[in-house]
Formats: C-alpha cells, structure tokens, sequence
C-alpha cells in the first residue's frame, strides 16, 4: 500500500521561504509511470493545484505561483520536496502530497494527510 | 486555465436518496474529468475518473457521466457515509483546476 507523509515547519514568517517534503513508502518514486504532486488548500476553501514533478525530474507549475515554486525529487530517499519563496499571509494553508496515477496522467490516487502552514511573525 | 463550477454548492438529502451533483468546464476537456470526495480534516479521496470510470474500491453506488463541459455525480442511494464535502477536477492540461466544491449534508 502506498503511503505519502509531508513532514516541515508549521510556521513561517512573511518574506520567508516554506520547505516540505513528502516521503513515499510502500512504493518507488523512481517509477517511470508516476509523478509526484503537490496540492493546498485554505481554510474553509478548494483545493489549488501547485505543481507536479516526474522521476526523470521533469516538472510543471501552476503560471499563478510559478515564479516562486521550485518541485525536487530525491529518489534514494524516496521524497520529494516543495520550496515556496517569499510566503505571505495567502500562503497559509494545509498542504498536501499526492501520487499521479500510472494509468491516466492528472488524476491522483494516493494523498498524504496534510500539513498545516501558517505563515506568520 | 479551466475554470470549474459546481451546483448546488450544499445540499441535505436523507438516507437512501439518489443526489445529483453537476459540474461544469468553462471550456471542452472531452472526458478527462474526475471527482473527488474530502471529509473534514482529511485529504481528498477519488471516486470516479476520466468522467465515468470508478476507482478500485469505490462503491458502485458513486457513478459519473459526461462530456464536453457538462459532468455530473450520482450517488443513487445515499448512505450516512458519504457525507462530506465533493470536488470535480479537471486534467486535461496543467494547471490542473478544481471546482469550488458541493457539501452533501445529511438528514
């Protein structure tokens, strides 16, 4: 069974940057048939889709954060990771993790339970 | 980007009812449409994909239909369960968008 766990600091302050990561187990994230998704969400609100990155490193952003997000992967310790430059209040949010599908490209079967971010001083 | 809208936003609905949620693209994404089910304080969960097909272990009273801009979810008995909040998502290109979400509430 796959299994995803974000894991980084609840609280960041304005101006700085957000880092998380996401460990996969039951599963490998070197799999040419998957990517690795990142996902948040505001209190009481939708979901926002971040961006996504392949095991070839390969990545794609939402154009609406792009110029502050950078998707990694570390495949010997089957992670990867988000880095959210220059936060502001509007980043608060709990974050997800999530898994591609192999068999259709955009659909995401397997989430990690989330991980609240404040971004505060 | 695809802008996503859903109807109704909230509904209440007794066990054993057949509810109708609708979702609508802003544009044609063909079939490439999917739809998720989030109780409070978890992560979503796929239902249904690619508009009408079921995910492994999804039970069959969740079904969706659709093409073109014009989606729906049917859940034809409801159970205490499947209260919750439901988003449809679509994946036709990046960035991938959801609607804004339907909260089913039970009698």
């Amino acid at each position: 069974q796959v299994q995803l766990q974000e894991s980084g600091p609840g609280l960041v302050k304005p101006s700085e940057t957000l880092s998380l990561t996401c460990t996969v187990s039951g599963g490998s994230i070197r799999s040419d048939a998957n990517d690795w998704t990142w996902f948040r969400q505001p209190a009481g609100k939708g979901l926002e889709w971040i961006g996504r990155i392949s095991a070839t490193g390969s990545t794609n952003y939402n154009p609406s954060l792009k110029s502050r997000v950078t998707i990694s992967v570390d495949t010997p310790k089957n992670q990867f990771s988000l880095r959210l430059t220059s936060v502001t209040a509007a980043d608060t949010a709990v974050y997800y993790c999530a898994r591609g599908t192999d068999y259709v490209s955009g659909v995401f079967d397997y989430w990690g339970q989330g991980t609240q971010v404040t971004v505060s001083s | 980007d695809i802008q996503m809208t859903q109807s109704p936003s909230s509904l209440s609905a007794s066990v054993g009812d057949r509810v109708t949620i609708t979702c609508r693209a802003s544009q044609g994404i063909s079939t490439f449409l999917n739809w998720y089910q989030q109780k409070p304080g978890k992560a979503p969960k796929l239902l249904i994909h690619s508009a009408s097909s079921l995910q492994t272990g999804v039970p069959s009273r969740f079904s969706g239909s659709g093409s073109g801009t014009d989606f729906t979810l049917t859940i034809s008995i409801l159970q205490s369960e499947d209260c919750g909040t439901y988003y449809c998502q679509a994946s036709l290109s990046v960035p991938f968008t959801f609607g804004p979400g339907t909260k089913v509430h039970i009698k």
